[in-house]
């Protein structure tokens, strides 16, 4: 069975700090890899997605992440975090090319301080 | 833009009692599912349906029934709620069958049951 580990379930940082939160999962097929984001009070919805193509994928808000086929990996990054980026974030893999079934992990709040 | 909307946000219910989740999609989706929200464990699928009066089980379908009698209407039920079906739910839909298509969610009810 796909399972995807989110290692670091609350995160703190100041503004402007570098950010990247893990994600791997276990599956060794071909995956498609996404995150969400829940901002406070908002509904759950997509940062960015990798399917196939560049490894480096770029999402909103200057958000990219990064597939590492080799280390099952897929960890989200920003260069320099805003006090808006306050959210929680869920990894999600889907294994099966022509299903829609997603594992998520379990999540990682981030919290930044102004 | 994609609207998923649930009929309650907030939902207080006794031990033993029916319970009804519903959810509409604006957008003809062909697929939707419904997930729970608890700390820690992040989303996990209860049921998903690819077409009308269509379901397949997700990861955690037991206590749970579903109902799909149009293809904008995804329905959740709890036949006997228990204690720990306290939880939020989130209803979500997407697109065709690439595996590669976002979810939309939509606000969430988060469910009490004493």
């Amino acid at each position: 069975a796909q399972s995807v580990s989110q290692h670091n379930h609350h995160v703190i940082l100041s503004e402007a700090a570098s950010l990247e939160l893990g994600c791997n999962y276990s599956y060794g097929g071909t995956v498609n890899l996404f995150w969400y984001v829940q901002y406070p009070g908002q509904h759950l919805q997509l940062l960015l997605k990798y399917f196939s193509g560049d490894p480096l994928v770029k999402g909103i808000k200057g958000f990219e992440a990064e597939f590492i086929k080799s280390k099952f990996s897929f960890n989200l990054r920003k260069p320099s975090v805003q006090w808006s980026d306050t959210a929680e974030y869920f990894c999600a893999v889907n294994g099966y090319r022509g299903a829609q079934k997603l594992v998520f992990g379990q999540g990682t709040r981030l919290t930044i301080n102004p | 833009d994609v609207k998923v909307t649930q009929s309650s946000r907030y939902l207080v219910k006794r031990t033993g009692e029916k319970v009804f989740l519903e959810c509409v999609q604006d957008m003809d989706h062909e697929n939707m599912f419904w997930y729970r929200q608890d700390p820690g464990l992040g989303l996990r699928l209860i049921y998903f349906s690819y077409d009308v009066k269509m379901k397949e089980k997700g990861d955690i379908p037991e206590g749970y029934s579903v109902s799909r009698e149009k293809k904008e209407r995804f329905s959740l039920i709890l036949e006997s709620a228990s204690t720990n079906q306290t939880s939020m739910y989130l209803c979500a839909s997407s697109l065709g069958t690439g595996g590669v298509e976002t979810q939309y969610f939509g606000p969430g009810t988060r469910l009490l049951v004493l």
